[in-house]
């Protein structure tokens, strides 16, 4: 399995809409996860596809046509630059393993 | 409730030198992992353990041993440093879910640089 994140920084601007890009490669039924890690914070679960809810504003639809799990949010805040992490789980129990994209920086100006 | 506690947060070591890693989590979590955090690469898996006494590896074991002999406690040892493995090192836990796979929950962390 395989998770890609294709930009490695992002820049927005404060009251933008933001798009963090997140494919995945496998062929069975994975489970989605954004992690963030803000600054001098640990890392942390931001939402997962299943609960299909929204954190801080911040939503994430699995799109298993185009194997996408894209971070959305319509305003951007100052405080949601961070660096964000999708993450895979390659179905069952995950055992506390992960699959990690690269990761990306996100900065929103004010 | 301090959660994963990772310890030194930041080593320097020589080429050739041993260090341990150190990672405790007051959760009762059953299963602990480490991973290293590289610029470019994300996170990657180095070892996991489900358990007290199992451990397994993960995607970049090698240079790495580790041991699980406790339910808190899970050490990530370096035998004979190398450049490459210069990297921040991520301790994290989690528990079986009840049909849900729980969160992982991470330490802060440890910097090492090897020269």
């Amino acid at each position: 399995q395989r998770v890609t994140q294709p930009e490695k920084l992002l820049s927005v601007f404060k009251g933008a809409p933001v798009e963090l890009k997140c494919n995945y490669s496998y062929s069975g039924s994975p489970e989605l996860f954004w992690y963030v890690q803000y600054s001098r914070q640990r890392l942390q679960l931001l939402l997962r596809h299943i609960s299909r809810e929204s954190i801080k504003g911040f939503t994430a639809d699995l799109n298993k046509g185009e194997t996408s799990f894209h971070l959305k949010k319509p305003f951007a805040q100052e405080e949601d630059s961070a660096m964000y992490y999708c993450a895979l789980n390659a179905g069952g129990t995950s055992y506390g393993k992960l699959t990690f994209g690269q990761g990306t920086i996100l900065t929103v100006h004010p | 409730n301090a959660g994963v506690t990772q310890t030194p947060k930041f080593q320097v070591l020589k080429t050739g030198q041993s260090m341990t890693l150190q990672c405790a989590q007051d959760m009762n979590h059953e299963y602990m992992s480490w991973y290293r955090q590289d610029p470019g690469m994300g996170l990657r898996l180095i070892h996991y353990s489900v358990g007290a006494g199992i451990t397994d590896q993960g995607e970049v074991p090698n240079g790495y041993n580790v041991s699980r002999s406790t339910t808190e406690d899970f050490p990530l040892r370096l035998l004979s440093a190398a450049p490459s493995q210069t990297s921040v090192y991520f301790c994290a836990s989690s528990h079986p879910g009840q049909g849900v796979n729980s969160p992982l929950h991470f330490g802060n962390g440890t910097r090492l640089t090897v020269t």
